[in-house]
């Protein structure tokens, strides 16, 4: 079954502006990580952030995790047209352990207008 | 990051056939996974492949219907089998070189059964 729950599944913005997707989840995790896709192409990996972090940069990319309300947002600032995209929230959970496994939210489309 | 190839890209087969779906990486990886993207869905597990031994099947999927071989720690194969339309969906390799580290995808196969 699904883990993560992005919010809101479609959001549609101005080229400049900035872009705040969210991810809520139910168990414990070790780590989040946001992927994006772009139509028709596999993923790309964004930036992971661990349970015993709550804020994360990379470039125009700003995440943060609270893991007391189990939810994750990911900020895009300045955004781009280039930014249009499906973006997916996936954790690890310790259960999977060596694993590794990670369960994917049902994602968020982007569309940025230019 | 690791570099995945996957082939065929995609694909039209008839139903009652199968399909092998093969994942090359230009590095050795410890984890290597297969995905379902069901049109217009998210992500979801189909197995983990270890080198050497039997994959670890999720819930819902079975060896008969998805098997798997990873003869070494650069490449991987998913066989879809007896293909019917409800097989229609994006299947992406994904590998991961240490645990709990990011998931680096392949580009998908697209695979519509007719």
């Amino acid at each position: 079954s699904q883990q993560g729950e992005e919010d809101p599944q479609a959001l549609s913005i101005q080229e400049g502006e900035n872009a705040t997707m969210n991810c809520s989840y139910k168990t414990s995790i070790n780590n989040l990580q946001w992927y994006r896709q772009n139509s028709g192409r596999g993923l790309v990996h964004l930036i992971l952030i661990r349970s015993n972090e709550r804020e994360k940069h990379s470039g125009r990319l700003r995440v943060t995790l609270d893991t007391s309300k189990k939810s994750s947002s990911l900020l895009i600032t300045a955004s781009r047209a280039a930014d249009t995209a499906s973006y997916f929230c996936a954790t690890g959970s310790p259960e999977t352990g060596a694993n590794s496994k990670l369960t994917f939210g049902k994602g968020i489309t982007l569309s940025v207008r230019p | 990051s690791a570099v995945i190839s996957q082939k065929p890209s995609r694909d039209i087969c008839q139903r009652g056939t199968s399909l092998t779906i093969q994942c090359q990486v230009d590095s050795q990886v410890t984890m290597m996974f297969w995905y379902r993207q069901q049109p217009g869905q998210s992500l979801t597990l189909i197995a983990t492949a270890n080198q050497g031994s039997e994959a670890t099947y999720e819930s819902g999927f079975v060896i008969d219907k998805f098997p798997i071989s990873r003869p070494n720690l650069t490449f991987s194969t998913l066989t879809v089998s007896n293909m019917s339309p409800e097989d229609s969906s994006i299947y992406l390799c994904s590998v991961s070189v240490y645990r709990e580290q990011p998931q680096h995808f392949g580009d998908g196969t697209r695979l519509s059964i007719l």
